[in-house]
């Protein structure tokens, strides 16, 4: 059974690089078929999606978040992580990593629990 | 950038009552569209996908209709477990946008 765990600080202050890493295992990123990605969700609000990434490295960004955001894949530890600079109060969210099929099955059907990220001094 | 929007944002509703949600997009999705579940503290969970495919292991009171700019989700016969906030998402983009979310409470 495919699961995914996030890892990462949880209280990050501003200005700084948040760094968050996705663990799956239970089924491996290398096998292809599906993007794995992030997305957050502030306190009491919706979800937006960050960004996502093929095995082979395509990656996709919000173009919103793009100039702040970097994420890339460590097939052999089977990992994905994301990065996120420059920091603001903006940024507290709960960040989850997401598994999310290609082509018209297409819904993200995996997702780990979510870690909240706190921005503050 | 598709705009996705949800209608209502609130429903009210009693148990066994049939509930639609309507999720309208700014452009054209195809039927790349899918509806989530989720509850207070827990990660959204996937209910229908390709606009009206269920999920496995998903209640067959949970259906989902449209093609193009305009979905619903229907849950016929509420049961007390699906108290929740719903959201909708276009998976037409390279990353997908969610609507801003439905709560379904008790009336």
């Amino acid at each position: 059974h495919l699961q995914l765990q996030e890892s990462g600080p949880g209280l990050v202050k501003p200005s700084e690089t948040l760094s968050l890493t996705c663990t799956v295992s239970g089924g491996s990123i290398s096998s292809g078929g599906y993007y794995w990605g992030w997305i957050r969700q502030p306190p009491g609000k919706g979800l937006d999606c960050i960004a996502s990434i093929y095995y082979t490295g395509s990656t996709y960004y919000n173009p919103s978040l793009r100039s702040r955001v970097t994420i890339s894949v460590d097939t052999s530890k089977n990992q994905f992580s994301l990065k996120l600079t420059s920091l603001t109060a903006a940024d507290t969210a709960v960040y989850y990593c997401t598994r999310r099929g290609l082509g018209l099955k297409g819904g993200i059907d995996f997702w780990g629990q979510g870690t909240l990220v706190t921005v503050s001094s | 950038d598709i705009q996705m929007t949800q209608s209502p944002s609130t429903l009210s509703a009693s148990v066994g009552d049939r509930v639609t949600i309507t999720c309208r997009a700014s452009q054209s999705v195809r039927s790349w569209l899918a509806w989530y579940q989720q509850k207070p503290g827990k990660a959204p969970k996937l209910l229908i996908y390709k606009a009206s495919s269920l999920e496995t292991g998903v209640p067959s009171r949970f259906s989902g209709r449209g093609s193009g700019t305009e979905f619903t989700l229907t849950i016929s016969g509420l049961q007390p477990d699906d108290f929740a906030t719903y959201y909708c998402q276009e998976y037409n983009s390279d990353l997908g946008t969610f609507g801003q979310g439905t709560k379904v409470e008790i009336k």
